[in-house]
């Protein structure tokens, strides 16, 4: 597709739930990004793919969270009995082997 | 390690005034800079990024962004806002190639544009 596709748009589900979260990047980028957005705040990087391998998973909160590429494709972030503060904005990039990253629409994740 | 300081939370001009918005970085060798907006429920467009050379870079939609290293700033400019760049705007920093790359973002200015 000519941008990063997000899904899905918005997520609304229990605490303590499983959640899944969908980023297809750009064709052709093999660095794929996962930042969260909370409220009010500015992005917060999570994990970094080039290829499938994660060089730096440094910013996953906890071991609730982890994440998955396939090949220079799709990535899932899945989220394990969520809880409330993990409420936000989850946003997908890519790029080439260079900056910029381009950013798709987001998740955006509401725990009840 | 690398960080980003907006220090202006929320800004309001008149349509047709002139726009500034502050961005200090602190980072231990030549950064990568950018400035990203983002309108609500959408993800974040790129306005321009600064990687080396002339200081003074142009980017999309009139806006410009000056990269001062003895300031260690990258203040965001535009001559005549327009009520359409309501947005929120962030400034982030790159780690140096080779490091992935990902980016330090602030934690935004929202620009509100009185007609």
């Amino acid at each position: 597709g000519a941008g990063v596709s997000q899904s899905p748009s918005n997520k609304v589900t229990e605490k303590g739930k499983d959640v899944e979260l969908r980023c297809d990047p750009i064709s052709g980028h093999t660095a794929l990004y996962w930042y969260r957005q909370r409220l009010g705040q500015g992005l917060e990087f999570l994990i970094y793919f080039q290829g499938n391998s994660a060089p730096d998973k440094s910013g996953l909160p906890s071991d609730r969270f982890s994440a998955e590429r396939t090949g220079e494709s799709v990535s899932t972030l899945t989220i394990q009995r969520t809880q409330q503060e993990d409420s936000a904005v989850y946003l997908c990039a890519s790029s080439t082997d260079r900056p910029p990253q381009h950013f798709g629409d987001g998740t955006r994740l509401s725990i009840l | 390690a690398q960080s980003v300081t907006q220090p202006d939370i929320h800004i309001t001009v008149s349509e047709g005034a002139s726009l500034e918005l502050r961005c200090n970085y602190s980072y231990g060798a030549t950064p990568y800079l950018f400035w990203y907006v983002q309108s609500p429920g959408q993800g974040l467009q790129l306005l321009l990024k600064y990687f080396s050379g002339d200081t003074l870079v142009q980017g999309i939609k009139g806006f410009e962004a000056e990269f001062k290293r003895s300031q260690s700033s990258f203040n965001l400019r535009k001559p005549s806002v327009h009520w359409s760049d309501a947005a929120e705007y962030f400034c982030a920093v790159g780690a140096e190639w080779g490091g992935g790359n990902k980016l330090t973002f602030g934690t935004g200015t929202q620009l509100k544009v009185e007609l």
